[in-house]
């Protein structure tokens, strides 16, 4: 069955340390992938996507990820954190071009000032 | 700016009545999605809609329904709300094609009592 899985479901960093996120997706043909966010009383919104193209995407607040098809993985990744940062992180994964996409169980992450 | 607008961001109803939860988008989009979000769940899919009068079914629909008579209006309906639907509801929208980010309401916090 199709699926993502986020490995971690709660994450506590300091500001200014790296954050690497998981996201290893079930399916063997092609996908579109994306990464949301949800800060603390605010709608989900989208960090980034992965169509085609160049594996290594940018997305908004200085956030990056890589689509790695080997690994079936799609890591979120950013060199230094901040506060601001504070918030639930969803994957999310198209597959079988059919509009619905199904999203992990999302990962809180917690920055300490 | 693109918008999805749900009714109420907070719902207090009892055991047995019906609710009705109303998402209104301004994007022209095909796609309508219902999804209710639980700590630890993530987001899971109740029903989704390709078209006005077209429904499908998601992954939990046992005690929802929905009704889209418009292409811009997607509403859920709980014919008799019991405790176990107190959740965050939240309303999605998307361009057909499936290549697009879905655009998210800022969800709806039913509590039954």
């Amino acid at each position: 069955a199709q699926s993502v899985s986020q490995h971690n479901h709660h994450v506590i960093l300091s500001e200014a340390a790296s954050l690497e996120l998981g996201c290893n997706y079930s399916y063997g043909g092609t996908v579109n992938l994306f990464w949301y966010v949800q800060y603390p009383g605010q709608h989900l919104q989208l960090l980034l996507k992965y169509f085609s193209g160049d594996p290594l995407v940018k997305g908004i607040k200085g956030f990056e990820a890589e689509f790695i098809k080997s690994k079936f993985s799609f890591n979120l990744r950013k060199p230094s954190v901040q506060w601001s940062d504070t918030a639930e992180y969803f994957c999310a994964g198209l597959m079988n071009r059919d509009d619905k996409i199904i999203f992990g169980k999302g990962t809180r992450l917690h920055i300490l000032p | 700016d693109v918008k999805v607008t749900q009714s109420s961001r907070y719902l207090v109803k009892r055991t047995g009545e019906k609710v009705f939860l109303e998402c209104v988008q301004d994007m022209d989009h095909e796609n309508m999605f219902w999804y209710r979000q639980d700590p630890g769940l993530g987001l899971r899919l109740i029903y989704f809609s390709y078209d006005v009068k077209m429904k499908e079914k998601g992954d939990i629909p046992e005690g929802y329904s929905v009704s889209r008579e418009k292409k811009e209006r997607f509403s859920l309906i709980l014919e008799s709300a019991s405790t176990n639907q107190t959740s965050m509801y939240l309303c999605a929208s998307t361009q057909t094609g499936g290549y697009n980010e879905q655009f998210f309401g800022p969800g709806t916090r039913l509590t039954v009592l």
